[in-house]
């Protein structure tokens, strides 16, 4: 079945270094893929998106691009805040009739003044 | 800008007691999703609704569990018999029907506890 798999967490950077959190994904034919991003106490939050091959998503100063090829959507941002430090869920939706998004487990980052 | 809604934020219940989570969706959006997460693993699917009926529904969707639309507004889940298993935040999800419904809005969670 479809699944995603993300690096695991903790992530832990200082400010204004360079972010890369790895995504890949199992699916059959070509899902719609997001990131999403917790803050501390609040709720799921659409970060970006990307809804076919070579799409790049873009929010905040985040990037991911759709790679079909490596069934990846490596997140990226090149300057961290300490804003940013919050949990980053990647995630795929199928196209069709399939209601579910489905996500991986999370990465928890911390960034550090 | 508008927002998915969820009461309470926490609850703490008795092991086969029954509770209701409460969502108010974004109004205009037609299609209303519950996921859940257990504590340090993913999110998971529960359920979809859409036109007063159930679209979707997982695994984990057992006949414990209930969803309704009582009135223009409110979205409810309803877990009749809690088991210990069923402690996890509980989030609901709204989205606009067509090539829109692929990009879900998230409300904050509910954070369920079964003693």
């Amino acid at each position: 079945g479809n699944s995603v798999t993300q690096m695991e967490g903790p992530v832990t950077l200082s400010e204004e270094a360079f972010l890369t959190i790895n995504c890949t994904y199992t699916a059959t034919g070509y899902p719609s893929l997001f990131w999403y991003v917790q803050y501390p106490g609040e709720g799921l939050q659409l970060l970006l998106k990307a809804t076919k091959a070579d799409d790049k998503g873009s929010n905040k100063g985040f990037e991911a691009t759709y790679r079909k090829e490596t069934t990846s959507f490596h997140l990226e941002k090149g300057s961290v805040q300490v804003s940013d430090s919050a949990v980053y869920f990647c995630a795929l939706k199928s196209r069709g009739r399939d209601d579910k998004i489905i996500f991986g487990k999370g990465t928890r980052l911390h960034i550090l003044p | 800008e508008p927002e998915v809604t969820q009461t309470p934020s926490h609850q703490v219940t008795q092991m086969g007691q029954e509770v209701i989570l409460r969502c108010v969706p974004i109004s205009n959006h037609l299609y209303f999703y519950w996921y859940r997460q257990i504590l340090g693993q993913k999110v998971e699917f529960l359920v979809s609704f859409y036109n007063n009926e159930i679209s979707e529904k997982s695994e984990i969707f057992d006949d414990q569990f209930s969803v309704e639309r009582p009135d223009g507004s409110n979205f409810t889940l309803k877990i009749r018999s809690t088991k210990l298993e069923d402690s996890a935040m509980y989030f609901c999800a709204s989205s606009f029907s067509g090539q829109l419904r692929e990009t879900q809005y998230f409300g904050p969670g509910t954070r369920l506890l079964v003693l």
